[in-house]
């Protein structure tokens, strides 16, 4: 089955850049989606297709995906943006299955 | 406003069967589309479980497809999971989510709000 590899953390300055990967084997050639989840809350979508956004998402998220390596680039970063990301892709070669990446841990310092 | 919200028992005993339902609110189910489940056990990530189409149809995680269900009822605007013989490693926050619109939209752009079921005798 197809495995998407995310770092367990990252921490990022206020007002600085935030980038987030997630590895697959030839990853580039698939749509790539990504979820921001708060504690107690479910996830919510705020890139999908590798770059677009959903409306309501702030133009300081930002998506791109080549490649072995999707990346969110969060730009501008606020305290509101501490919460878990998961990158997310459709696997439609091992028998049209969702899979979500490890996750990342961004920490607002 | 498309609003889901999961229903169930949030305590179910070893070996017995795990049911929820998903109300889906501002959206008939029949006009077409995919619903699906995911859970997420306390501090851990996200785990893609099955999904089904409002005919129906259905696919499953490969790793859970023996002991699961998913299905629908246009009726009631509402798709249910099933899930036999858990265990503690099926605790979790179960979601519902809709697939987002059109053929290529491979994501989920609603979901509900979770139902956190406990495996506990």
């Amino acid at each position: 089955s197809y495995v998407l590899t995310q770092p367990p953390s990252v921490s990022v300055a206020p007002g600085q850049t935030a980038r987030l990967t997630c590895g697959g084997n030839n990853i580039g050639s698939q749509s790539v989606h990504w979820y921001q989840q708060k504690p107690g809350q479910a996830p919510v979508l705020v890139v999908y297709d590798d770059s677009d956004r959903p409306s309501g998402i702030p133009e300081r998220f930002s998506g791109s995906n080549s490649g072995n390596t999707a990346t969110l680039t969060i730009s501008r970063v606020e305290a509101g943006d501490e919460a878990d990301y998961y990158c997310q892709v459709w696997d439609s070669i091992s028998g049209q299955t969702f899979v979500f990446g490890t996750g990342t841990k961004v920490t607002v310092l | 406003q498309i609003q889901l919200q999961e229903s169930g028992p949030g305590l179910v005993k070893p070996s017995d069967t795990l049911s929820l339902t998903c109300a889906v609110s501002g959206y008939s189910i029949s006009r077409g589309n995919w619903w699906g489940w995911i859970r997420q056990p306390p501090g851990k990530g996200l785990e893609w479980i099955g999904y089904i189409y409002f005919t129906g149809s259905t696919y499953y995680n490969p790793s859970l497809k023996s002991r699961v269900t998913v299905s629908i009822d246009t009726s009631k605007n509402q798709v249910s999971l099933t899930l036999s013989s858990v265990a503690a490693g099926d605790t979790a926050v179960y979601y519902c989510a809709r697939k987002g619109d059109g053929s290529r939209a491979w994501y989920f752009d609603y979901w509900g709000q979770g139902a956190l079921v406990t495996v506990s005798s």
